[in-house]
């Protein structure tokens, strides 16, 4: 079955630094790669995706690129600030349009970001 | 405003008691989901239901139960029959059909703690 594997498990950045999160998925049919953020004691939420006729996806400080061909794909973001410490979750998926095929999501194991003031 | 709402929050449980947790959803989706989430290990879903009065095991179904008899509420029962309960437990829903883009909606969340 899919597997997406994510690194690093924890990242520490200074404030106004850069953050890179990467990803990988074995599933070549996958074509669905959403990022989560999950505060502390909240639920995840999506913050940007991506799907596989696309490169790269950009919107204000976050973006995310996509290798389909070394099935890799990364979260950056520019310009950290304080609120940006938090959980974030990659994921892929087959997604058609009509059928929800949400219950294929598979999730990384999730990246810890602090910001350093 | 229109979301999804868990209850409880916090629960503690003895071994050997089953507890259901709460979930209630106003956004009108049709697809609701069941997540576990331990630390390291992402988020694993346990049950997930695409229309009222049907519903399907996901990748961690066992001692677990669900119930889907109204399109609003997909509550979960955690068995005595799950051997390690204590964890965070998440709600989710989706869209189906034209309307679907594969967004998740996440609840807050339950915390289950077994003494």
């Amino acid at each position: 079955g899919e597997n997406v594997e994510q690194h690093p498990s924890t990242l520490s950045v200074q404030e106004g630094d850069s953050a890179v999160i990467k990803c990988t998925y074995s599933d070549s049919a996958s074509n669905y790669f959403p990022w989560y953020k999950q505060e502390l004691g909240k639920g995840p939420q999506l913050i940007i995706d991506i799907r596989s006729n696309v490169g790269e996806k950009k919107d204000q400080r976050i973006a995310v690129t996509l290798n389909k061909t070394a099935k890799h794909f990364s979260l950056h973001i520019t310009e950290t600030q304080p609120e940006d410490s938090a959980v974030y979750f990659c994921a892929a998926s087959k997604w058609y349009s009509g059928v929800s095929s949400a219950s294929k999501i598979i999730f990384g194991s999730g990246t810890r970001l602090s910001i350093r003031p | 405003d229109g979301g999804i709402t868990q209850s409880p929050k916090y629960l503690f449980r003895k071994e050997g008691q089953n507890v259901t947790l709460s979930c209630e959803q106003n956004l009108n989706h049709d697809a609701m989901y069941w997540y576990r989430q331990d630390p390291g290990q992402g988020l694993r879903l346990i049950y997930y239901s695409q229309i009222v009065n049907d519903f399907q095991k996901g990748d961690i179904a066992e001692g677990y139960s669900v119930s889907r008899e109204k399109k609003e509420s997909f509550p979960l029962t955690v068995t005595s029959a799950q051997k390690n309960p204590t964890a965070f437990y998440l709600c989710a829903s989706s869209r189906v059909g034209a309307g679907n883009t594969g967004e998740l909606f996440f609840g807050e969340g339950s915390r289950l703690t077994v003494l």
